[in-house]
């Protein structure tokens, strides 16, 4: 299994980025995805949740109405598109894999590198 | 939304030793508690599910106990690999999915 983030950078408040999750080394379509994102030096929090076949997603309050989550099964690719961006944005975004695939576990056994956000002036 | 606390923030333990991390949740959510173990500059890592069950490849050291509000994780005999944050988190009501605010294990 592997999950490779990227897409991440240097934005300013207000802007918009969308951070990618490329999959590989089992059957995505068949799994739900996450993104949990953590401030340097502190802890995790859950995002965003998209089950196998895109039909539910589920955010954080933090991000409703500023991030969409989105999946592309047949490229095995999972997105985060954020807009207005914030400071307390400023992150590590990890896609995490669903423990369960089929159902929902809601825990993550697989999770990605972590890509690097910042949202500054 | 469940918050759960952990306690204590930072543990000191000697390799060897015996550790007990401790999770607290708001409100009961039965055995939908799981640990992850994070080192620096990685991603978390899946320890134990439904409280009390390792995760595949996970050492015996590692185990899991509790239910309701009340969890435990602990490892016995440290190894110097051990040495790292440990969260956990929640999925008994979600949205919102919900961690504790980590334990950092640290060399004594």
């Amino acid at each position: 299994v592997q999950l490779v983030e990227s897409g991440g950078g240097l934005v300013q408040p207000g802007g918009s980025l969308r951070l990618s999750c490329a999959a590989s080394g089992f059957k995505f379509s068949l799994y739900s995805m996450n993104w949990v994102r953590q401030v340097p030096g502190k802890g995790l929090e859950w995002i965003s949740f998209i089950t196998a076949s895109s039909r539910t997603q589920y955010y954080a309050d933090s991000v409703k109405g500023r991030f969409t989550i989105s999946r592309d099964n047949a490229k095995n690719s999972l997105y985060l598109e954020m807009d207005r961006l914030r400071d307390e944005d400023t992150a590590v975004y990890y896609c995490a894999r669903d423990s369960t695939y089929i159902s929902v576990a809601a825990t993550f056994d697989s999770w990605g590198q972590g890509v690097l956000v910042t949202v500054s002036p | 939304e469940i918050v759960l606390t952990q306690s204590p923030v930072t543990v000191s333990v000697s390799p060897g030793g015996r550790v007990t991390l401790s999770c607290r949740a708001s409100q009961s959510v039965g055995t939908h508690l799981v640990w992850y173990q994070q080192k620096l500059g990685q991603a978390p890592r899946l320890l134990i599910y439904d409280a009390s069950n390792r995760a595949p490849y996970i050492p015996g050291r590692f185990s899991g106990s509790g239910s309701g509000t009340d969890f435990t994780l602990t490892i016995s005999k440290v190894e110097p690999e051990d040495f790292a944050v440990y969260y956990c988190q929640q999925y008994e009501n979600w949205p919102p999915i919900t961690f504790g605010q980590g334990t950092r294990v640290d060399i004594k």
